[in-house]
């Protein structure tokens, strides 16, 4: 079945530094992959979506880039700002699930001073 | 103004008591869904919904079951509640059915002593 790995846990990081949070997944179909962020108290939201004609997506100075050939959906940022501390989940939907999202387990990304 | 109510914002509730969980999309969305987000497993997908249809189900549980009077609600009532029922609950909905970007409401914090 569809299923999404990412780095999950507590990630810290010093203002400035870049931001790397890791994606593989498993799918039976071409998948679309997504990163959705969480701040605190609030509702998860959209922050990329994979393109289907390889463009790299960004927002907000994040950027991720669907490699096929190694299931990746990585997310980076070349510099960590302290407003980026939020939990962060890689999804994943296809054919098979169509808009069902499947969830990886979340990463908590603190950014200090 | 929030497009995807939730009410309430935090509900607590006896063991073996009943409770329904609200939800209104004003976004003009044919499909909604339910997510649970607990320590032990973030956004979990519980039901999804399209045109008050029942599309998919992955609660093993008869004890939650979604409920749809108009288009742009779906309800969620649990019954026989037990303390492993504490989570938040996520209602999202989306435009359509395949590879969508879900918005999702501020959540129902459920505890269950």
């Amino acid at each position: 079945g569809d299923s999404v790995t990412q780095t999950e846990g507590l990630v810290t990081l010093t203002e400035g530094l870049p931001v790397m949070l890791n994606c593989t997944y498993q799918s039976t179909y071409s998948p679309f992959l997504f990163w959705y962020v969480q701040h605190l108290n609030e509702a998860p939201k959209l922050l990329l979506k994979s393109f289907t004609d390889n463009k790299r997506p960004e927002h907000q100075g994040f950027h991720a880039t669907l490699h096929k050939s190694s299931s990746s959906f990585h997310l980076q940022k070349s510099s960590a700002q302290l407003s980026d501390s939020a939990l962060y989940y890689c999804a994943l939907s296809d054919q098979g699930t169509g808009s069902k999202l499947s969830f990886g387990k979340g990463a908590k990304l603190t950014v200090s001073p | 103004d929030p497009k995807i109510i939730q009410k309430p914002k935090y509900l607590v509730a006896v063991t073996g008591s009943e409770k329904i969980l609200i939800c209104e999309q004003y976004l003009g969305h044919n499909a909604m869904y339910w997510y649970r987000q607990s320590a032990k497993k973030p956004l979990e997908f519980m039901f999804s919904y399209s045109y008050q249809k029942l599309m998919d189900n992955q609660t093993a549980s008869s004890r939650f079951q979604p409920q749809s009077s108009k288009k742009n609600h779906l309800d969620l009532q649990i019954t026989a509640l037990k303390p492993d029922d504490s989570a938040t609950y996520f209602c999202a909905s989306s435009s359509g059915t395949t590879n969508e970007r879900l918005f999702f409401g501020h959540g129902t914090k459920l505890s269950v002593l």
